[in-house]
């Protein structure tokens, strides 16, 4: 079946460090995979998103890129910030399944000056 | 601002009230979902709707009751919750073609005493 697999929080860095988030997934084909980011007291707002292999997607500094070799979908920021404390949420969606989406259970970050 | 309105945006009710939970978009999209979202759980779908047809229903208790008039609105109906029902309810919509994203709503914190 479908599944998203992320990587265990809370994740705690200083300022300016660099950030990975690891988020692999099982799906048969070729899904869309998507990082969304949720804020204190908000819904889910899309950081970025790839819809095939190799692709890169990026936003605000952050960027991950699908690789189908390795089933994998990582986010990466060079150098966060503190208002960059939320939880990121990595996501697929299969042209199999049609409307359903498949989360991952979520990732909380805080950003310490 | 994602174009998904929720309201409203706390509700605090009664193991015996019933009330009703709205969701707007106006994004020209034909799926919607309601989710939940619980502290220290995944995201867990409950609904979705393609075409204004409900074709995802996960195991949801019958307490919980959605309706869809048109495209742009969704609504879920609440009746005789339990404590546990507690929880953050999110919607979201998508253009449900092609490699799209879903847009989600700020969500509705509900609490069930």
């Amino acid at each position: 079946g479908n599944s998203v697999t992320q990587m265990e929080g809370p994740v705690t860095l200083s300022e300016e460090a660099f950030l990975t988030i690891n988020c692999t997934y099982t799906a048969t084909g070729y899904p869309s995979l998507f990082w969304y980011v949720q804020y204190p007291g908000e819904g889910l707002q899309l950081l970025l998103k790839a819809t095939k292999a190799d692709d890169k997607g990026s936003n605000k500094g952050f960027e991950a890129t699908y690789r189908k070799e390795t089933t994998s979908f990582h986010l990466e920021k060079g150098s966060v910030q503190v208002s960059d404390s939320a939880v990121y949420f990595c996501a697929l969606n299969h042209a199999y399944t049609g409307n359903q989406f498949y989360f991952g259970t979520g990732t909380s970050l805080t950003v310490i000056p | 601002e994602t174009g998904v309105t929720q309201t409203p945006r706390h509700l605090v009710m009664g193991m015996t009230n019933k009330k009703s939970l709205k969701c707007e978009q106006h994004l020209g999209h034909n799926a919607m979902y309601w989710y939940k979202q619980s502290a220290k759980k995944p995201l867990e779908l409950m609904f979705v709707y393609s075409l204004e047809e409900r074709v995802e229903n996960n195991s949801v208790p019958s307490r919980f009751s959605p309706e869809c008039p048109n495209s742009s609105h969704l609504f879920l109906h609440l009746h005789t919750l339990q404590p546990e029902d507690s929880a953050l309810y999110l919607c979201a919509s998508r253009d449900g073609t092609g490699h799209t994203e879903a847009f989600f709503g700020q969500g509705t914190r509900l609490t069930v005493v």
